[in-house]
């Protein structure tokens, strides 16, 4: 059983659109945080949240962190081809992952001009 | 700008070949990672570190070796590369730091064996 399920897991959309992919999980935890992949790259930290309900802003990104801190969604506005890459949530801990970082499968998006 | 470095960034061998995937960073972290990714899909941790002379295995099983002499280099060694090996190998470091812990990336080594 995943720690941390994404969704969707895949996604293609037109340049202008706006969208939204999520991280849930059945686990309550006290941070959590968003990755993107560009192809050819490793992944690189957009924000971590850590609060119940907090809103984080970055540009065009906005990230939620849900009451119950166990789950948290992306919404990008007006998306460009520069954002297509693969975004990956990841928190801390987990019955076998003790202090390391267990990260989710990731939601593949793709942003077509 | 992270400082973790990875070579070779791309890699071709032919099957029963020794090698060694090189991973150094400058930012003095204890922790350092192995990933193994295939394109487009979730990270694997194979091996990790949490200091010099600490390797342990990760959640996906994986016929490499690692070894931690000094803190800033976390090499990644296959003894006899198979095709089934071809895959995309990101090394990363973290700092617990005090919001969550960041894990820093390098750029991956792209191993096709044939």
């Amino acid at each position: 059983t995943q720690l941390l399920e994404q969704s969707p897991q895949f996604l293609s959309i037109q340049e202008g659109e706006n969208l939204t992919v999520y991280c849930n999980s059945s686990s309550v935890f006290s941070s959590l945080q968003w990755y993107r992949q560009e192809p050819g790259e490793g992944p690189v930290l957009l924000v971590t949240v850590v609060t119940g309900g907090e809103v984080k802003k970055l540009k065009r990104l906005t990230f939620q962190f849900g009451d119950a801190r166990k789950d948290s969604s992306l919404h990008i506005t007006a998306a460009q081809p520069g954002d297509t890459g693969l975004y990956l949530c990841a928190v801390l801990g987990g019955e076998t992952s003790g202090s390391r970082l267990t990260f989710g499968e990731g939601t593949q998006l793709t942003v077509n001009p | 700008e992270a400082d973790i470095y990875q070579t070779p960034r791309y890699l071709v061998i032919g099957t029963g070949k020794k090698i060694t995937l090189e991973c150094s960073q400058t930012m003095g972290h204890d922790k350092m990672y192995w990933y193994q990714q295939d394109p487009g899909m979730e990270l694997h941790l194979i091996h990790y570190s949490y200091g010099v002379n600490s390797t342990e295995k990760g959640d996906l099983s994986s016929e490499s070796t690692v070894s931690r002499i000094r803190t800033e280099h976390f090499p990644l060694t296959l003894e006899s590369a198979r095709p089934s090996h071809t895959s995309q190998y990101l090394c990363a470091s973290s700092d617990p730091g005090t919001s969550g812990e960041e894990q820093f990336f390098g750029p991956g080594t792209r191993l096709t064996v044939l």
